[in-house]
């Protein structure tokens, strides 16, 4: 079975600075898809952004750009200018490229709280 | 496109009364829609999967009677919590996938509060 984790359970960071949220995973499979979601206090669940494992290059989305390192089952989130919007729960989350197996079900991690100061 | 939305988004029941919660994918169509519990400041905790027009897959340890997963049409599943308790209390969450897309749309949520 797969696992996430993630190991701050709160973070903050200034305004306008950068933060990197951390998370690790655990898997057999060779492909697959990561994914960060922020969950504000409204609890929406929104999709930040996502990674195929087969691509190398590490997606990115405006200010959010994430370090995918496939061999170390690593996946961190960089929020770079940091504004107050972006305080919120994150959770990383992984889905198996295979649904047969999965039923493309979600993995998510604990989250981490982040709070951006003024 | 693909907005999910729930219905209600907060309800207050007795112990021992029913409670539906109905998950609607509005522009799309869902062949597989999910259903997470999630307590204050804690991860999504997937209880159910549910494809349309077969019975729900649960999680273990997830009571089955308890939690009454329908998923009748491409749009609308809905999650029955039966005699619910207060333990029962907690922000239900679905989600719906749309056929041929590799994420999840999210509904949401809805508050359950049992007295």
């Amino acid at each position: 079975a797969q696992t996430v984790t993630q190991s701050q359970p709160e973070m903050s960071v200034q305004e306008a600075e950068t933060v990197t949220l951390s998370c690790t995973y655990d898997t057999s499979e060779s492909d697959y898809y990561l994914f960060w979601y922020k969950q504000p206090p409204s609890r929406q669940m929104i999709l930040v952004i996502r990674q195929e494992a087969y691509k190398q290059q590490n997606a990115t989305e405006n200010r959010f750009s994430v370090n995918f390192q496939k061999a170390a089952k690593s996946f961190s989130l960089k929020i770079s200018d940091s504004q107050l919007g972006d305080a919120a729960m994150y959770f990383c989350a992984y889905r198996s490229a295979v649904s047969e197996t999965s039923g493309s079900r979600l993995t998510f991690g604990e989250g981490t709280q982040l709070t951006v100061n003024p | 496109g693909a907005v999910v939305s729930q219905h209600p988004s907060r309800v207050i029941c007795k112990s021992g009364t029913s409670v539906k919660i109905e998950c609607r994918s509005l522009d799309f169509q869902a062949t597989t829609m999910f259903w997470y519990r999630q307590f204050p400041k804690k991860s999504l905790m997937l209880m159910a999967t549910s494809n349309e027009g077969s019975k729900a897959t649960y999680e273990q340890g997830v009571e089955k009677d308890k939690f009454l997963i329908n998923h009748a049409s491409l749009t609308l599943s809905t999650l029955t919590v039966t005699s619910a308790h207060p333990e029962d209390s907690s922000f239900y969450i679905c989600s719906a996938r749309r056929h041929g897309l590799n994420e999840q749309f999210f509904g949401p949520g809805t508050r359950l509060t049992v007295l």
